[in-house]
């Protein structure tokens, strides 16, 4: 089993869709989760961190669920430009310290 | 301007043949990471380092060295590479004070490698 799973997608959805991605994780010795956009082979660059408490930043709001051990990701009102891969990305300490990507999620937003 | 740059971008080598790809940051960050991207598989950690002269294997390392002699870089050596290396690569860094894991990863342009 991966230790970072993610439905791979793709999501086709249409302009102005509400759309959630989820990521779950099986170490327990994980400590900090986020989400990272990544366009067409590019460089991952972060859209958000993801707290216990849920987090939002516009049109994207993040939760953390640890006793269940997933976090999700919400876009509202999805435009154009949301077109990507969504990655989910986790961070530990077992032993040294690490960080495990989930494969991705490929989002295609349609007028 | 805050970046972390790699070279090669590109780079079509053969089977055997050492190479390195330099990767250098300049914005003081103590940790820096690569990783190897495969269709499929997502990004997987090669090896880290969390200051210098402190180096990590991750979860691929089989096949490459690292060393970090300077801060600011942290270069990706393949002594005999071979076409299993195929891949693409991404340098990361982050400020990495305290708790590294708390931090988000500032990630390089990546480093199109073909092994024939």
């Amino acid at each position: 089993r991966k230790e970072v799973e993610q439905d791979p997608g793709p999501f086709n959805v249409p302009e102005g869709a509400t759309v959630a991605f989820n990521c779950t994780y099986s170490n327990s010795a994980s400590q900090s989760f986020f989400w990272y956009r990544q366009d067409c082979r590019k460089e991952p660059k972060l859209l958000m961190s993801v707290y216990s408490s849920g987090n939002e930043d516009g049109r994207f709001t993040a939760q953390l669920n640890r006793a269940s051990q997933y976090i999700s990701l919400l876009i509202r009102d999805s435009k154009l430009s949301d077109s990507a891969t969504y990655l989910c990305v986790v961070n530990m300490k077992t032993g040294g310290f690490k960080t495990i990507f989930g494969a991705g999620t490929r989002l295609f937003v349609k007028a | 301007e805050a970046q972390v740059t790699q070279n090669p971008r590109y780079l079509i080598t053969v089977t055997g043949k050492k190479l390195t790809v330099t990767c250098s940051q300049n914005m003081n960050h103590e940790y820096m990471s690569w990783y190897r991207q495969d269709p499929g598989l997502g990004l997987r950690q090669i090896y880290y380092s969390m200051n210098v002269e402190v180096t990590d294997k991750g979860d691929v390392p089989e096949g490459y060295k690292v060393s970090r002699k300077e801060k600011r870089n942290f270069p990706l050596i393949l002594e005999s590479p071979s076409p299993n290396q195929t891949s693409l690569y991404f340098c990361a860094s982050s400020p990495g004070q305290g708790n590294p894991l708390s931090y988000e990863q500032y990630f390089g342009p990546g480093t199109r490698l073909t092994v024939t």
